[in-house]
């Protein structure tokens, strides 16, 4: 079946610009995480939504971050004054439901360069 | 805070030879633990998981990864590589009950089987 997709696949920004993410998750999944892959920081969790739940925001590493979640389904990152160290490729997944037995699948990403 | 360690961050080998790349993690309670790969120009993919039951796992292409929990390791192996093995990966935990299930990844291992 479909994975999980995401776009645009690459946005080059200039500072300051706000940009937007998306992530349509796998159908039938209640979870859905965001993350960051940059060369300095590895692999960083961002936020979480799981069902109408409140989202686990923990992870998110300023105000200028935000994300939703439309219906249960589709997510949006949105990343506002964008700066420099914000250039990383933000990935989505999305699981079943959370551990255990909730693996999560991952989309090929966003990859956000800010100049 | 919860922290995962990969002892080995570029491996080369050649075809044939044997893997270990290390894994230590820290958190007291039950755990999930993970092993994603990521070929050149793809996506995260599971290679394989614990969640509970038996401490060796096996999962895709002939990899396996022992859960010792003494050591707060979860360690993958292949007894033979392939030039085709040659991706990043990834360990992740993610904690135990009361969690969002949000993955704490270590910092990878780029592994190069040269043929």
């Amino acid at each position: 079946g479909a994975g999980v997709s995401q776009s645009p696949s690459n946005k080059v920004t200039e500072k300051g610009k706000d940009v937007e993410l998306r992530c349509d998750p796998i159908s039938g999944h209640t979870a859905l995480y965001w993350y960051r892959q940059s060369l300095g920081q590895g692999l960083e969790f961002l936020i979480y939504f799981q069902g109408n739940s409140a989202p686990d925001k923990s992870g998110l590493p300023s105000d200028r971050f935000s994300a939703e979640r439309t219906g249960g389904s589709v997510s949006t990152l949105t990343i506002q004054r964008t700066q420099q160290e914000d250039s990383a490729v933000y990935l989505c997944a999305s699981s079943r439901r959370t551990p255990p037995g909730g693996t999560q699948y991952f989309g090929p990403g966003t990859r956000l360069l800010v100049l | 805070a919860q922290s995962v360690s990969q002892h080995n961050h570029h491996v080369i080998l050649s075809e044939a030879a044997s893997l270990e790349l290390g894994c230590n993690y820290s958190y007291g309670g039950t755990v999930n633990l993970f092993w994603y790969v990521q070929y050149p120009g793809q996506h995260l993919q599971l290679l394989l998981k614990y969640f509970s039951g038996d401490p060796l796992v096996k999962g895709i292409k002939g990899f396996e990864a022992e859960f010792i929990k003494s050591k707060f390791s979860f360690n993958l192996r292949k007894p033979s590589v392939q030039w085709s093995d040659t991706a990043e990966y990834f360990c992740a935990v993610n904690a135990g009950s009361g969690n969002t299930g949000k993955l704490i990844f270590g910092q990878g291992t780029t592994l190069q089987v040269k043929p």
